[in-house]
């Protein structure tokens, strides 16, 4: 079985600066997806950003980017000149390579709190 | 908007009643997953439907059950309510592509579920 660590319960940031999230996890899986969801108070889970285990590159998405260290286990994202829009709790998620759809494992979350 | 519409938005149940809870996939989409969100954790799985076959269950009991219609619908059904189902229900539809494959997961905004 999967398990999705985030260590972080709540972080604050200034709007316009960086924050990072950290999440690792545990997997005996080699082929495997990675994700940040979003969930912000309207309740919907947004997808942020995917990473492939199979590829080395970080992926970015505009201001979003991640960390990826398969051999530590560690999957951690990276805000970059932090909005007001981006407070919510976000969701790191593991999933098998192989599979129809959509079995995510979810961490515990972080709040994220942009301050003005 | 994502095209995943769960209905209802809200509903409180007695302790021991029966509820179905709704989700309409978004369009083209044939696989609807189910999660059970508990106040301040992450989405925990339930169950997946993969053209309108189970394909894949979390650690729940038997009176978590499910459905999935011709039109790629689905119902989460739960029997004999007990206070700790209280929670936010969310379904999430993709597209499965078949073995190693995966699209991304579209969520709906959620059923709160109440148990008194």
């Amino acid at each position: 079985a999967q398990t999705v660590t985030q260590s972080q319960p709540e972080m604050s940031v200034q709007e316009a600066e960086t924050v990072t999230l950290s999440c690792t996890y545990d997997t005996s899986e080699s082929n495997y997806y990675l994700f940040w969801y979003k969930q912000p108070p309207s309740r919907q889970m947004i997808l942020v950003i995917r990473q492939e285990a199979y590829k080395q590159q970080n992926a970015t998405e505009n201001r979003f980017s991640v960390n990826f260290q398969k051999a530590a286990k560690s999957f951690s994202l990276k805000i970059s000149d932090s909005q007001l829009g981006d407070t919510a709790m976000y969701f790191c998620a593991f999933m098998k390579h192989y599979n129809a759809g959509n079995m995510l494992t979810f961490g515990g979350g972080t709040r994220l709190m942009v301050k003005p | 908007e994502t095209g995943v519409t769960q209905s209802p938005t809200h509903l409180i149940k007695t302790r021991g009643q029966q509820v179905t809870l709704r989700c309409s996939s978004q369009s083209g989409h044939n696989t609807v997953s189910w999660y059970q969100q508990a106040l301040g954790q992450g989405p925990q799985f339930i169950f997946q439907y993969y053209r309108e076959e189970e394909n894949g269950r979390g650690n729940f009991p038997p009176r978590f059950s499910g459905l999935q219609f011709p039109n790629y619908s689905s119902e989460l059904n739960v029997n004999a309510l007990e206070l700790d189902d209280s929670a936010l229900y969310l379904c999430a539809s993709s597209k499965g592509q078949g073995r190693g494959r995966v699209s991304e997961a579209f969520f709906g905004q959620g059923t709160r579920l109440t148990v008194v």
